[in-house]
């Protein structure tokens, strides 16, 4: 199964940016990088993915190192409602996506 | 599109009776999958479908858990007998996929369970 590090938690003051590293070193070279988010109870929720390149949406932005054993998701401006738990995973041995713990995002004024 | 749909939201039961948890996918996606959470096992993948057909069931805990998927819209996971220790909330995804490569999950709201 995929294996990934991921701090337990972090704080964040609103209108700073979040930076949520994770730690990916069993990735093998064709395996994507994911990362989601569940707030409270609700479902998690895709936020983006990548393979090598960095990638950035309406959500975020994704860093991947060069040798692509770990990540850093970048949340540009936090706001309260970006509080939540965020996973990052990776598609280890075909594709399933295996959650780990996550990092608990507290966004505060 | 209405996203993912699961039903019911809440479910309380007594151990012994049959649980049945039923999911409708985001239509077009051929991707679904079956996810339990709770507190100290965290997120699990129980099993997921490629086209309607089962690919991967090795996260099902044990032959009280079944799951079918008779059509492309519609899912079911079915826990018989259930158990305390099946109380969680479980989570029913679907994707897009290509070939065998699945894209983004769009997760549902989810059904808590309750066994007594």
């Amino acid at each position: 199964d995929a294996k990934t590090t991921q701090p337990p938690s972090m704080d964040c003051a609103e209108g700073r940016a979040a930076n949520l590293p994770c730690n990916h070193s069993t990735i093998s070279g064709n395996e994507y990088v994911y990362w989601y988010r569940q707030i409270h109870s609700q479902g998690p929720q895709y936020i983006i993915h990548g393979l090598k390149n960095n990638e950035t949406n309406e959500m975020a932005s994704l860093i991947i190192t060069e040798d692509r054993k770990s990540s850093t998701l970048i949340l540009p401006h936090a706001t309260l409602r970006d509080t939540a738990v965020y996973y990052c995973t990776f598609t280890g041995g075909g594709n399933k996506l295996t959650f780990g713990t996550g990092t608990q995002l507290k966004v505060e004024l | 599109d209405a996203g993912v749909i699961q039903s019911p939201r809440h479910e309380v039961t007594e151990m012994g009776q049959e649980v049945t948890l039923r999911c409708k996918p985001i239509s077009g996606h051929d991707y679904l999958f079956w996810y339990r959470q709770t507190m100290m096992r965290g997120l699990e993948l129980l099993i997921y479908f490629n086209n309607n057909v089962p690919i991967d069931d090795s996260g099902m805990p044990e032959d009280r858990f079944s799951a079918k998927m008779p059509n492309a819209s519609f899912s079911t996971l079915k826990i018989q007998p259930s158990e305390p220790r099946d109380s969680a909330v479980y989570f029913c995804a679907s994707s897009l996929g290509k070939g065998r490569y699945p894209y983004e999950q769009y997760f549902g709201p989810g059904t808590r369970l309750t066994v007594t």
